[in-house]
């Protein structure tokens, strides 16, 4: 069973920029979460999405925003960088939420610098 | 407030030692624990989960205990190797939201 991916692995961008990054969860997920990791603030939730619809909200700005596909692949986006989203973005997906039994499953991430 | 903290930060240790890592916790109400392996640059991978009623779990060379009552995690490796080398986070689950720790740095050494 292919395990989670996320493309592309490593981002160089400039402030003021935008960026998308995908997710695709393993096959019969339907909840796709995603974390920002710093090296000062460790993981942190972005958001989850399950069956198209965003569940939970984690404390960022409305830069951040995502969507989930009918076949659960998600998107995020972010919009007018800033040098503080350099970071490395993680998703993760489980059958049916983070906040239950269910293991999440993390991709690889994606390596986001801002310049 | 609900919060995690994980203690030490880092971790030097020699190749064969065994380590025990520490994860303390406020939140309220308590779902479950999860403690997940980093290797740099690549995502979590879980290696223990427990609920309110089990206080030990063993995964490999990996054992991780709780106690509900104090609210205190450790993860114990065994006959360390170098492929231990990673960050460990401990992750506590409660109501609907999840808080994580800031991660222990372990560096196994030959």
């Amino acid at each position: 069973k292919a395990g989670v991916t996320q493309t592309p692995r490593y981002l160089i961008k400039t402030r003021g920029q935008q960026v998308t990054l995908s997710c695709s969860p393993i096959s019969g997920h339907r909840s796709v979460s995603w974390y920002q990791q710093t090296p000062g603030q460790g993981l942190q939730f972005l958001f989850e999405y399950f069956s198209e619809t965003q569940r939970n909200k984690g404390n960022f700005p409305g830069r951040f925003s995502g969507r989930q596909f009918s076949n659960s692949r998600s998107e995020m986006n972010v919009s007018t960088l800033e040098l503080g989203d350099s970071a490395l973005y993680l998703c993760a997906s489980s059958l049916t939420g983070r906040e239950f039994y269910n293991e999440q499953f993390f991709g690889p991430g994606t390596r986001l610098t801002v310049l | 407030k609900n919060q995690v903290e994980q203690s030490p930060q880092s971790l030097i240790i020699l190749e064969g030692k065994n380590c025990t890592l520490q994860c303390n916790y406020t939140v309220s109400p308590f779902s479950n624990l999860r403690w997940y392996k980093q290797d740099t640059g690549r995502g979590p991978v879980s290696l223990t989960i427990m609920t309110f009623s089990e206080n030990t779990k063993s995964n490999g060379r990996y054992t991780a205990t709780l106690d509900a009552d104090t609210k205190q995690s450790s993860l114990h490796i065994t006959a360390s190797q170098l492929s231990d080398s990673a960050s460990y986070i401990c992750v506590v689950s409660f109501s609907n939201d999840m808080r994580f720790g800031a991660g222990t740095r372990l560096t196994v050494k030959p």
